[in-house]
């Protein structure tokens, strides 16, 4: 089946950092999506590529959706101590259930 | 917008009662909503995706007669773990869509503890 491989598992770095984290998949993408957990809650959504080659900004954050359609990467600019949490990214295929795989995760941690 | 909601947040019960938790959409009509399980440092696994008015479609390995769901309405959907025992004890979370499917929005989770 197809899976997500999400890297870097997780992340120490000093506030005012960027940061970058990426996905790739085995088989083709239409859809990718970057999610933020923080502890005890539900994932809220970041940011929705629809597109390959997109590029779509949300604030400090920004995402791609790969000319490839089996990547895509999140970049955070200037983190600060609230941008502490776990990062997930989620990939659809073209089955127009909704369906959608998760990655691994992405840890962040900042120092103030 | 797209705010969805869970209750019990959280839930303490004995062994062989069933539990309830309901997933609402509060300011949107969700033709879809999906349930996961998720364990303490890893990623959501996807329990069951339900559609108003239709058959939840089960994940592979998840027992249909242990986690009940019901899709009443456009606004609503409960999963119930039927006979919970230890190994149930998991956070479970929900989540909606409408129009564009894939954009899945959260509810807050349900922290089920089965003593």
């Amino acid at each position: 089946g197809q899976q997500l491989n999400q890297s870097p598992q997780s992340m120490f770095i000093q506030e005012g950092e960027d940061v970058s984290m990426n996905c790739t998949s085995s088989s083709i993408f239409n859809t990718w999506l970057w999610y933020k957990q923080d502890p005890g809650e539900g994932p809220v959504l970041l940011i929705a590529l629809y597109k390959a080659g997109e590029l779509t900004s949300n604030g400090r954050l920004t995402a791609q959706f790969g000319i490839t359609r089996k990547d895509s990467f999140l970049n955070i600019s200037a983190s600060i101590p609230s941008d502490v949490g776990i990062y997930f990214c989620a990939g659809a295929g073209s089955s127009n259930t909704g369906k959608l795989i998760f990655g691994q995760g992405t840890t962040l941690q900042v120092k103030p | 917008g797209a705010v969805v909601s869970q209750h019990p947040s959280r839930v303490i019960c004995k062994s062989g009662t069933s539990v309830k938790i309901e997933c609402r959409s509060l300011d949107f009509q969700a033709t879809t909503m999906f349930w996961y399980r998720q364990f303490p440092k890893q990623s959501l696994m996807l329990m069951a995706t339900s559609n108003e008015g239709s058959k939840a479609t089960y994940e592979q390995g998840v027992e249909k007669d242990k986690f009940l769901i019901n899709h009443a309405s456009l606004t609503l959907s409960t999963l119930t773990v039927t006979s919970a025992h230890p190994e149930d004890s998991s956070f479970y979370i929900c989540s909606a869509s409408s129009v564009r499917v894939y954009e899945q929005f959260f509810g807050p989770g349900t922290r089920l503890t089965v003593l």
